[in-house]
């Protein structure tokens, strides 16, 4: 069936390290892909995005490729700080289903 | 603001208790989800609403049950409380075919 499949974590960097953390994921057709984060005490949101192969989510300096050929949607950015300290998830979507997958979470422990 | 809403923010019940969860979604989403989250483990989907129809399943247990209602919003009910219950209770909605927006959550403590 459908999944997606991310690190295990903890991630632990220090400030202005190189951030990247892996997902693959497993599905038919042509799903959309997300990367949620999720502060200490609060809901999810979404970070960024892609709905089709190639195409390069970015927020925030974070950034992402959704890569059909991998299977992959790694999430990267170029120096983290201290208050990228969260834990990560990735998420597929099956359009037509409307049904959301989730990966189990990473989380990054961003140090001073 | 993520524009889902979810009461109440809190609760603290004792084990063999019924409670209930409600969220109101975004203003033209028709999608709810409800996800468990305890404390070292990730994200467990429970259970999606479609224009108040049940869509989809997750690991929902028979204790659990839940409702989405003309008005779109949706309940959450969980009986016969254990102290595993304890837990954060997300809910969150979509449009079709689009992203998926959470609420700041319910953290029940089952005492």
């Amino acid at each position: 069936g459908d999944s997606v499949t991310q690190m295990e974590g903890p991630v632990t960097l220090s400030e202005e390290a190189f951030l990247t953390i892996n997902c693959t994921y497993t599905a038919t057709g042509y799903p959309s892909l997300f990367w949620y984060v999720q502060y200490p005490g609060e809901g999810l949101q979404l970070l960024l995005k892609a709905t089709k192969a190639d195409d390069k989510g970015s927020n925030k300096g974070f950034e992402a490729t959704y890569r059909k050929e991998t299977t992959s949607f790694h999430l990267e950015k170029g120096s983290v700080q201290v208050s990228d300290s969260a834990v990560y998830f990735c998420a597929l979507n099956k359009n037509n289903f409307n049904k959301f997958y989730f990966g189990s979470g990473t989380k990054l422990n961003v140090k001073p | 603001d993520s524009g889902v809403t979810q009461t109440p923010k809190h609760l603290i019940t004792a084990t063999g208790q019924r409670v209930t969860l409600r969220c109101s979604p975004r203003s033209g989403d028709l999608s709810v989800y409800w996800y468990q989250q305890s404390l070292d483990q990730g994200l467990q989907f429970l259970i999606q609403y479609y224009n108040g129809e049940e869509r989809a399943k997750g690991n929902i247990l028979e204790r659990f049950s839940a409702q989405q209602f003309p008005d779109l919003h949706s309940e959450l009910n969980l009986s016969s409380l254990e102290l595993g219950d304890s837990a954060l209770y997300f809910c969150a909605s979509s449009e079709t075919g689009g992203v998926q927006y959470f609420g700041p959550g319910t953290r029940l403590t089952v005492l």
